[in-house]
Parts: structure tokens; C-alpha cells; sequence
């Protein structure tokens, strides 16, 4: 089974300034992907980045990166220069085929940006 | 591109009637999901869809809740007979293969009184 822990229910950040999310996960599959999503309170669900398994390098899109550490099982969300739109839910997700590719989702971290 | 289109946005029923759910996948997309949303419970996987094949159910609730996918471009989850607890936000998603991120409809916010 596939599990991910989400253990941050609220972080707070001052607008312009980085912000970690943190994201670790389960699974004995050496096959999987690790993505993020952003829940604005508009209620949509937006996908972000996407770190696959094998993938040496980090992904990066905009001012979204994602701190992957295999060996830790880890997979944090790192926002660079925060702006007051950011402020949403973030959400961790994993596929790996051990759960059928079935995609699990975190209990979510509400950021809140601060003017 | 239209993305994931689910019907109807909102909806509103009493206790013991019928919900029918719609979701249209993107287009060439293989893999569907239907989740549901409370603030208690989060987001949950209801039952995941692959090339039209139900591959995991197990998420469903009880036997009051069924999904059919007839076709790629077509699925519903339909709740018979409704319950208050029923009430939440309903997602549908699709992925274009069983590796890559899924992208999510708007949702129906069903509410049962």
C-alpha cells in the first residue's frame, strides 16, 4: 500500500519570501511519481509539479521546485518568492504501480501568504 | 483545450432520491478517477477507471454508490439511495496514461437534506 503524510496542517509566509511544504512518503514500489497540487479557495484542484522515481534531478517549474530525497523518502514543495495568490491548499500526491496506478493524495497544508 | 467537464456543478436532493454524477475526460486520456472531498475526511479515492476498466472500487462507500465508464469519453457515479452524509465535494479526474499527473474536473458540490 501507498501511503503520504502531509504533517504541516498550516504554514504561514511573508509575501516575497520561500516557503517549504513538507511531503514524505510509502511505498516498496521502485517505480512511482510525486506530484503537488494547489487548491485555491475557489474550490479547484491545480496540478504543479511532478517528480518522477528515477529522475536525477530535481523538477522545477516557475517558482515551484521540488526537493526530492529518495533515500529520506521525502518530496517538498519549495515555493520561491512567495505572492498573496499563493495562499491555498497544497496537496501531495503519489502514483506507483504496486497500488494499481492509482493516484493517493496527502491531508493537505493551507498556506497562507502574509502581506 | 477543454479540460475535464463534470455536470452539474451543483446540486441539491432530499434524502432518498437518486444523484447521478456526469464527468467527461479530456480527450485521449486513458486513466479516470472520482474522488470526494469533506473537510473531515479530505480528499478520497472513490474508484479509478483504466481504459474503461474498473481497476480499484474499493474506495466506494457501500453499495449505494456506483460507476459506470460505457465509454473513453463518458463516465457517472451515481448514489441510490442518497444520505445527508453523502453531502461533499465530488471530483472527477483523468490522467492520459497510468504514469503521468491527473487533471481535475471542477467539481459537484452535492448537498442531501
Amino acid at each position: 500500500a501507498q501511503k503520504i503524510t502531509q504533517t504541516q496542517p498550516g504554514m504561514f509566509v511573508q509575501e516575497k519570501e520561500a516557503v517549504t511544504l513538507d511531503c514524505t512518503y510509502d511505498t516498496s514500489d521502485p517505480s512511482y511519481g510525486l506530484f503537488w497540487y494547489k487548491q485555491p479557495s475557489s474550490g479547484e484542484m491545480i496540478f504543479l509539479i511532478y517528480q518522477g522515481s528515477y529522475d536525477q534531478q530535481n523538477a522545477t517549474e516557475g517558482r515551484y521546485s521540488l526537493n526530492f530525497q529518495k533515500a529520506r523518502k521525502s518530496a517538498n514543495l519549495v515555493i520561491s518568492a512567495s505572492q498573496l495568490g499563493d495562499s491555498a491548499m497544497y496537496f501531495c500526491a503519489m502514483r506507483s504501480s504496486g497500488s494499481a496506478r492509482q493516484l493517493t493524495f496527502g491531508s493537505g497544508t493551507q498556506l497562507t501568504v502574509l502581506p | 483545450d477543454a479540460g475535464v467537464i463534470q455536470s452539474p456543478r451543483h446540486e441539491v436532493t432530499e434524502m432518498g432520491q437518486e444523484v447521478t454524477l456526469r464527468c467527461k475526460p479530456i480527450s485521449g486520456h486513458n486513466s479516470l478517477f472520482w474522488y470526494r472531498q469533506t473537510m473531515m475526511r479530505g480528499l478520497e479515492l472513490l474508484i479509478y477507471f483504466n481504459n474503461n476498466v474498473p481497476i480499484d472500487d474499493s474506495g466506494m462507500p457501500e453499495d449505494r454508490f456506483s460507476a459506470k465508464m460505457p465509454n473513453a469519453s463518458f463516465s457517472t457515479l451515481k448514489i441510490q439511495p442518497s444520505e445527508p452524509r453523502d453531502s461533499a465535494v465530488y471530483f472527477c479526474a483523468s490522467s492520459r496514461d497510468s504514469n503521468t499527473e491527473a487533471f481535475f474536473g471542477q467539481g459537484t458540490r452535492l448537498t442531501v437534506v
